[in-house]
């Protein structure tokens, strides 16, 4: 199985704030890379595919970049909606993996 | 709009058994694969098992963690795709989510949107 390796767990950002989220694979998984935003007690909600596609309806101020085993989710400039945790997800094989998450935090 | 709907959830004795429903509405349900996650109380998402469209045999695909106790099954007549669960653990315990895959065949490079609201599974004696 390939293991997903989210960093950090957690981090506390302010309003305006670059933010940036790793996730490394435990091995070569190509652009097969999704993103998800996951509020408390709602369901996860598809950001970013292919590593660095935005889904349509997702602000710009989220990237990502990568591949092969190392990817970055970046949020340009903090919103109050983006306090949030969230998750990278590799589709390359099965078993479909995720990260651990990331939660960020008001600071 | 695009819409998917878990049902089915609720509390059920160790041993038992379980099947709950995904119901889509706003697109064409037979198109696409669909895929099952769960989310632990207070922990992360794991994958559960997805199965293919018509198109690609409806094949099925399962976690180890949950190999031989889940079926997955579609009925596209009804737009709703279920999970079967049997002999449940405490361990197995949580939210499970239905999300559609944007494809048909669940294959690399598959991703999950929309994802329902998720149904609450608790297995307690």
């Amino acid at each position: 199985d390939i293991q997903m390796t989210q960093s950090p767990s957690s981090l506390s950002a302010s309003v305006g704030d670059r933010v940036s989220i790793t996730c490394r694979a435990s091995q070569s998984i190509s652009s097969y890379l999704n993103w998800y935003q996951q509020k408390p007690g709602k369901a996860p909600n598809l950001l970013i595919y292919a590593a660095s596609i935005l889904q349509s309806g997702v602000p710009s101020r989220f990237s990502g970049r990568g591949s092969g085993t190392d990817f970055t989710l970046t949020i340009s400039s903090l919103q109050p909606e983006d306090f949030a945790t969230y998750y990278c997800q590799q589709s390359y094989s099965s078993p479909l993996t995720f990260g651990g998450g990331t939660t960020v935090g008001i600071k | 709009e695009v819409l998917l709907v878990e049902s089915g959830g609720g509390l059920v004795q160790p041993g038992r058994s379980l099947r709950l429903s995904c119901t889509g509405s706003g697109f064409t349900f037979g198109d696409h694969a669909m895929s099952w996650f769960r989310q632990a109380p207070g922990k992360g998402l794991e994958w559960v098992g997805f199965i293919r469209s018509k198109v690609y045999g409806e094949t099925t695909e399962n976690a180890a963690s949950m190999k031989g106790r889940v079926t997955i099954s579609r009925d596209d007549s009804k737009s709703t795709a279920f999970l079967q669960m049997i002999s449940l653990k405490t361990e197995d315990t949580a939210v499970y989510y239905c999300a559609r895959d944007t494809g048909a065949a669940a294959g690399r490079g598959a991703r999950f949107d929309p994802w329902g609201q998720g149904t609450l599974v608790t297995v307690s004696s």
